[in-house]
Parts: C-alpha cells; structure tokens; sequence
C-alpha cells in the first residue's frame, strides 16, 4: 500500500531564508507525485507535480521540487520564502492508472519577519 | 479561471440525522473525487466517481456513504446517519483525466453535535 511521510509538522523560517519541506513515499509502482498548499480558510491549490521526465520540477510561486526514485523522496524548496508562503503544505501521491490521491500529513510553514 | 465550488461551507448537524453536501465540478471535467480531514489529520480519500459510478472507494467509505450526479452539474455526498466521528473537512476535487493533477473545492466544515 502507499504512504507517504512528511517528516517535519512544523517548520518555521525567517523572511528571505531558504526552505526544504520533506517528503518521503512508499510504493510498489510507479508513481506521480505532487505538492499541494492549503491557505487559511482555503482550499488545497496544486504547487507543483512529477508525472515523467526530468526529476527537476518547477511549480508557481518560485517553488520547485525533485524527484529523487532511489530514495523514494519528492522534497519542496524555495530559494527565499516570503511572508505570504505561511499555509501548509502536503506531499500527495497517485499510482500510475490509479485516481485516489493519498497524502501525508501536512507541513506548517510559518515565515518569522 | 474555472473552479469547483461547495455548498455549504459549514454545516452543523445532530448525531444521527442525514446529511448531503454538495460540490458543482468544473464543467469539463469527467473525474470526481470526495476527501476528508478530520481536524489535525492528513486529507484522506473517500471516493471517486467516472461515468455515473463509483470508480474506486476507501474502507471509509461504508454504507452509510453515497454519491450521485443528479443533474450533470452537481456531485454529492450523502450520510445516511450521522456519528460524531463525521466531524471534519470535506473536500471534492475534480479532473479532466484521471492522470492530471485534481482540482480541489474550498471545502465544507461537518460538525456533528
């Protein structure tokens, strides 16, 4: 069965300072992989997937993500964070010819001023 | 920009009653999805739904759950009897191919008293 582990609840950073949210999966097959971010009192916006090619993946707002299959992970960076990328963030992932998404649970990513 | 919308956005009910909540797809879109999050969980599958059936559906997914596309326009989700445990967010989600990426609603705040 699937899973996915985002390793860290809560990741606080300063204003300007890069930022890495961790993501690790497990499955059997092939799969595709994506970030979503969820603002208050909002719903869950697509950042950024990996469905084939290169493992590099660059999403909207200056996020980008890569796809490493050795060690089953799909890590989120931003160079320099800004005070409106306070959401949280969740890792998902979909078996290749499945539709469920499952996902982890969830990075609070709080910028600091 | 197309988007999928909820109704309502939080509804309150007594243990045992029946509720439906509703969500209008994008209109192009051919895949629907259900989710849920209960308060301090990760977002978790319920069901999804292609041409007028279930298509694929969690072990949450009991009888007390159902879907239906009344009018080509709407999707809802049906509790028979609701159970305190009910508690949470209910997202839909959509997609136009069950390879791309799912297109969340904002989401509908069940409470159960």
């Amino acid at each position: 069965a699937q899973s996915v582990t985002q390793l860290d609840s809560q990741v606080p950073v300063f204003e300007e300072a890069p930022v890495e949210l961790r993501c690790n999966y497990s499955s059997s097959v092939s799969v595709y992989l994506f970030w979503y971010v969820q603002y208050p009192n909002q719903g869950l916006q697509l950042l950024l997937k990996y469905l084939s090619g290169s493992t590099l993946v660059k999403g909207i707002n200056g996020f980008e993500a890569e796809f490493n299959k050795s060690q089953t992970s799909f890590h989120l960076r931003k160079p320099s964070v800004h005070i409106s990328d306070t959401a949280e963030y969740f890792c998902a992932v979909s078996d290749h010819g499945a539709q469920k998404l499952v996902f982890g649970q969830g990075t609070r990513l709080t910028i600091n001023p | 920009e197309p988007e999928v919308t909820q109704t309502p956005s939080h509804q309150v009910t007594q243990m045992g009653q029946e509720v439906i909540l509703r969500c209008v797809p994008i209109s192009n879109h051919l895949y629907f999805y259900w989710y849920r999050q209960i308060l301090g969980q990760k977002v978790e599958f319920l069901v999804s739904f292609y041409n007028n059936e279930i298509s694929e559906k969690s072990e949450i997914f009991d009888d007390q759950f159902s879907v239906e596309r009344p009018d080509g326009s709407n999707f809802t989700l049906k509790i028979r009897s609701t159970k305190l445990e009910d508690s949470a967010m209910y997202f839909c989600a959509s997609s136009p191919d069950p390879t791309y990426e799912q297109y969340f609603g904002p989401g509908t705040r069940l409470t159960v008293t």
